[in-house]
């Protein structure tokens, strides 16, 4: 059973340039959830993807969007990147919109210079 | 909105050493309680979770965590540690009833000499 995947595992970009992330969750799981881990510090909640919609925001700006396909599988789009958008991002999938116990994936490690 | 501090950022250990790390929360309501753990190179994984009932909870690889209501606290606990414990701990929280959206702690580095 294959667990959270994310693709790529590295990106290095430019500041100014768009970057997409891809999660596929784990089998069974319905709901998606994104998080930005920079270094020295706990992931931070960006968004929850259940039913193709984003259902809940945490506090990141609207350069930060995302989209769920019908297998669940999800994107992270972020637009304008920033140095400051340099990060672990993480996926992390749930059985259900309560998201009570979430797997999370190896992460993508986004470098912007 | 619900806040997590881990006090202890970095700990050293040697083997056999007993280990407890700290975790407070701020919330007024019900509150759902996890340790995550992060070893070099691989991904996050739930070590222990509480939602209700008994407050002493057993985790994996003898990890233990005691919710203390009126400390608001919920430290993790390990008798004796072992090299393959050197990992990064998160310490989170969700609001029961609420978003469940869960808020980390900013994690403690622990290394466990041989």
């Amino acid at each position: 059973d294959a667990g959270v995947t994310q693709s790529p595992t590295h990106l290095i970009k430019t500041r100014g340039q768009q970057v997409t992330l891809r999660c596929s969750p784990k089998s069974g799981h319905d709901t998606v959830s994104w998080y930005q881990q920079a270094l020295g510090q706990g992931p931070q909640f960006i968004f929850q993807y259940y039913e193709e919609e984003e259902r809940q925001r945490g506090n990141f700006p609207d350069r930060f969007s995302g989209h769920q396909f019908p297998n669940y599988s999800s994107e992270l789009n972020v637009n304008a990147l920033l140095l400051g958008d340099s990060a672990l991002y993480l996926c992390a999938s749930s059985r259900d919109r309560v998201g009570y116990e979430q797997y999370f994936g190896p992460g993508t490690r986004l470098t912007v210079t | 909105a619900q806040s997590v501090s881990q006090h202890n950022h970095h700990v050293i250990l040697s083997e056999a050493a007993s280990l407890e790390l700290g975790c407070n929360y701020s919330y007024g309501g019900t509150v759902n309680l996890f340790w995550y753990v992060q070893y070099p190179g691989q991904h996050l994984q739930l070590l222990l979770k509480y939602f209700s009932g008994d407050p002493l909870v057993k985790g994996i690889k003898g990890f233990e965590a005691e919710f203390i209501k009126s400390k608001f606290s919920f430290n993790l606990r390990k008798p004796s540690v072992q090299w393959s414990d050197t990992a990064e701990y998160f310490c989170a929280v969700n609001a029961r009833g609420g978003s469940y959206i869960p808020t980390f702690g900013r994690g403690t580095s622990l290394i466990v000499h041989p």
